[in-house]
This record gives C-alpha cells, sequence and structure tokens, in this order.
C-alpha cells in the first residue's frame, strides 16, 4: 500500500548515547526518501536525504541508511542531545505520479540528561 | 535564512463557521503545498500548486475546502463550513521546482474547531 510505517512509536535514550530511529516503507519505486525532525508546535524541519542510488549519507551528526532489498529506512544520530527530542518523520516520494511525500507516522525520541 | 510565512499560528472557531490561512513560500519558489497534520500522525498532502497551477487535489475534501494562488507567490487555504473533525495543524511547504524534492514547511496554524 501506500504508507510508510516506523517499527516504535517512542525512543528514549541518554544524553550522549546513539540513536537509531527506524522506518520500513512499502513502495520498491519509491526513489527519494527524507528525514524530518519536528519539535512541539513547530512545522517539520528537514534533517537529511537520500536517493534510491544511494546506500548512505551523512550530515553533521546523523546518518541515513537505505536498504532497498528489505525497504527498510534508519536514521542515525550520533552523542545524542537534549535539543534532539522531537518526532521524527520518514517520507518517501513515489517515483512519477503526483510527485508526493508519504509520511510515516512518526518516532518520538526523548533524551534524558 | 529564507523561510516560509504562515498565519495566523493559531485559530480558534466554532463549527459552520469559515476561516482562512495563509502562506508565503520562501522568495522563487515554484512549488507550494499545503498539508493537514492531525496530533500524532505525519503530513498528508491536500493540495499542491505549480506556479499559480493545481497539480494535485486529490485529498482535498472539495465540498468544504478550497485553495488558491493566484500569482504563483502565496497562497490561502480556506475552509467553509468548519467542521470539528478539521482540528488540525495545517502546514504549507514549499520547494524551488517539482523535480526538486526537498520541501521546506512552515510553522504550521493550529486549527481548534469547537
Amino acid at each position: 500500500g501506500e504508507s510508510v510505517g516506523l517499527h516504535l512509536p517512542t525512543l528514549s535514550v541518554q544524553e550522549g548515547d546513539n540513536s537509531i530511529i527506524n522506518c520500513a516503507y512499502s513502495n520498491s519505486a519509491s526513489d527519494y526518501f527524507i528525514w524530518y525532525k519536528q519539535e512541539s508546535g513547530k512545522g517539520p524541519q528537514f534533517i537529511i536525504d537520500i536517493r534510491s542510488n544511494m546506500d548512505k549519507r551523512q550530515g553533521q551528526r546523523v546518518t541515513v541508511l537505505l536498504n532497498k532489498t528489505v525497504k527498510h529506512l534508519s536514521l542515525q544520530i550520533a552523542a545524542t542531545q537534549p535539543g534532539d527530542s522531537a518526532v521524527y518523520f520518514c517520507a518517501e516520494k513515489f517515483q512519477g505520479g503526483s510527485e508526493k511525500l508519504v509520511f510515516g507516522k512518526g518516532t518520538k525520541l526523548t533524551v534524558n540528561p | 535564512e529564507a523561510e516560509v510565512a504562515q498565519s495566523p499560528r493559531y485559530k480558534i472557531t466554532e463549527k459552520s463557521q469559515a476561516v482562512a490561512f495563509w502562506c508565503d513560500p520562501i522568495s522563487g519558489h515554484a512549488t507550494l503545498y499545503w498539508y493537514r497534520q492531525i496530533l500524532g500522525q505525519g503530513p498528508e498532502l491536500l493540495v499542491q500548486f505549480q506556479d499559480e497551477s493545481v497539480v494535485d487535489d486529490s485529498q482535498l475534501p472539495k465540498d468544504r475546502f478550497s485553495a488558491e494562488r493566484l500569482k504563483g507567490v502565496d497562497s490561502t487555504l480556506k475552509i467553509q463550513p468548519a467542521e470539528l473533525g478539521d482540528s488540525a495543524m495545517y502546514l504549507c511547504a514549499s520547494s524551488p521546482r517539482r523535480a526538486v524534492d526537498t520541501q521546506y514547511f512552515g510553522p504550521g496554524t493550529r486549527l481548534t474547531v469547537l
């Protein structure tokens, strides 16, 4: 179906630990994926993206991994900080058609000091 | 840094009333999107504009919702009449071109229908 899902709705980590947020997607034709961070009362903020011709992409403290074989996407946050506490959404873009983004339900990350 | 602007930030209305939300995308961005986000869920696309033209409004409840982007810059989303189930966050996003994928979101308008 046209859905992007997440394995865990909540994730709690200690400050300084690494965080891994997972996402499963269902459309093998999706060619572009984005991770967004959304703090309470704010709009989603772009974190990092990856195209389907890549397996890994790194940003500042964040890494996105794409496993097309099992249709799995993950976001790794290194040295998690309290400011990383938010809801994280993955989104996929279907190739062709309306080219719209389809969002998952989100994972709430809580960083404990 | 350029941002997507939205107003109002909060709106409380009674059911059957009309409401309108405004969005000003990042300057130069040709593509504009309106999303609805129910609490605890991801955003869902309502309508997508390329310049002043609608390219996707398949999920827009057209009996009560309307959207326009007359000059291809800012946009207005209207609900008339509002229903209790319309309570949600309404988000606007923009991207440089439809084929350029990264969408940048505004702060949203939180609508509460009483």
